[in-house]
């Protein structure tokens, strides 16, 4: 079962502008990853932010965290048409309450198209 | 240095026949993953292997098995398959257990 859920579904843009994804998820967690997607290959990773962290940046990335909402989201500034991908969140709870560690788990994704 | 190398790219087999497909980590990782990414979904998770023992198991049956060996490369084996086993499956690695997973690109699995 998926414990991410990204917002929007799909995200349509014109180069220049920024583009904001939302992930919010259901139980508690040590850390959530950003991963990006080119048309179906494998996934690079973006970002880490712990759970007692509540915001990092990365480049033009920039990752909040909220663990009283259970929502992060991602924040890509100036995006280029090379920025056009699915981004997924993954959560990692290991070892909490019995979850197997190294067990990321997804969301189904936010597909972002960035229009030259 | 090399990423993470996964093999064969693609594979097409029928119901019922048995597929391995084989991953190769960064070199200084111990730590193995492997993923399901069916079309239009997330990736779920399967098996986590570390210093060639099993240390996390996801939600799959039986027919998915996998193991690694002491160069830290890992094989998954799934028998018996159905068609609702296409999909892309994927292999992390990562230093430790707790540690950043880095994808490789991907098998693409085709089940007739």
């Amino acid at each position: 079962s998926q414990q991410g859920e990204e917002d929007p579904q799909a995200l349509s843009i014109q180069e220049g502008e920024n583009a904001t994804m939302n992930c919010s998820y259901k139980t508690s967690i040590n850390n959530l990853q950003w991963y990006r997607q080119n048309s179906g290959r494998g996934l690079v990773h973006l970002i880490l932010i712990r759970s007692n962290e509540r915001e990092k940046h990365s480049g033009r990335l920039r990752v909040t965290l909220d663990t009283s909402k259970k929502s992060s989201s991602l924040l890509i500034t100036a995006s280029r048409a090379a920025d056009t991908a699915s981004y997924f969140c993954a959560t990692d709870a290991s070892g909490s309450g019995g979850t197997s560690y190294g067990k990321l788990t997804f969301g189904q994704g936010t597909i972002l198209t960035v229009h030259p | 240095d090399a990423g993470v190398t996964q093999s064969p790219t693609h594979l097409i087999k029928t119901r019922g026949q048995q597929v391995t497909l084989r991953c190769s980590p960064i070199s200084g990782h111990k730590s193995v993953s492997w993923y399901q990414q069916v079309l239009g979904q997330g990736p779920q998770f399967i098996f986590q292997y570390y210093e060639k023992e099993e240390r996390g198991r996801g939600n799959f049956p039986d027919r998915f098995s996998a193991r690694q060996f002491p160069n830290y490369s890992s094989e998954l084996n799934v028998n018996a398959l159905l068609l609702g086993d296409s999909a892309l499956y994927l292999c992390a690695s990562s230093v430790t257990v707790l540690d950043t997973q880095y994808f490789g690109p991907g098998t693409r699995l085709t089940v007739l």
